[in-house]
């Protein structure tokens, strides 16, 4: 299955932007790329996806560079019930939804 | 609309007992996975059902662990018997169908003794 890189841990100072990265540079043409996130003692919770083009929701917006070997979640405004692990999950019809260790990110006040 | 919900939320037994998780999806749902997560790993795909059939469960160790989707709603997931290893907690997620975002529940937290 298509395998995603991502740091292990990120720090980010409360009202500011984050950006979290991921890199998979064996991604195929339909490929999906999806991120969620865990917050402590909770399931994983959706929070964007996208093919090609950047994508905006309520929660977040996700950067794919062009030739889509990586990408990056963008949180506007951190604040401290942000902290979480995020993971960064490809996806195609013919694989399933695999988890990585994902990126703890720790926001200060 | 309601979430996933996952009972029980804890449960201790010790190695070598069964123990049995019940998961009941969104309504309409089709695509329901059973999740296990180690203490400090990401969560690990153990079987992924489409309406009542199996997709994947290719990393369901089949020798202990056992799941039915009957009449393609409600889930369970049995392991019998018990090892150490087991303790996690295991996640149920559904989707509105294949490549659909996943929605979870808070899990139930196994711990073998």
């Amino acid at each position: 299955d298509a395998k995603t890189t991502q740091p292990n841990s990120m720090e980010s100072n409360e009202e500011e932007p984050v950006h979290l990265p991921c890199n998979h540079s064996t991604i195929s043409g339909t490929d999906y790329i999806h991120w969620y996130r865990q917050l402590p003692s909770q399931g994983p919770e959706y929070v964007i996806h996208g093919l090609t083009s950047n994508v905006n929701n309520r929660m977040a917006s996700l950067a794919i560079a062009e030739d889509r070997k990586s990408s990056t979640l963008i949180l506007h405004r951190a604040t401290l019930r942000d902290a979480a692990v995020y993971y960064c999950i490809l996806w195609n019809n013919f694989n399933k939804f695999y988890f990585g260790s994902g990126t703890k990110l720790n926001v200060k006040p | 609309e309601a979430g996933v919900a996952q009972s029980p939320r804890y449960k201790i037994i010790e190695k070598r007992q069964s123990v049995a998780f019940w998961c009941n999806p969104i309504s309409g749902h089709a695509t329901l996975y059973w999740y296990q997560q180690i203490l400090g790993q990401g969560p690990k795909l153990l079987i992924q059902f489409q309406n009542n059939g199996v997709v994947d469960d290719s990393q369901l160790p089949k020798d202990r662990f056992s799941a039915e989707r009957l009449k393609g709603v409600d889930s369970t997931l049995k392991i019998q018997p018990a090892k150490l290893e087991d303790s996690a907690v295991y996640l149920c997620a559904s989707s509105l169908n294949r490549g659909k975002p996943l929605h979870f529940g808070n899990g139930t937290r196994l711990t073998v003794t």
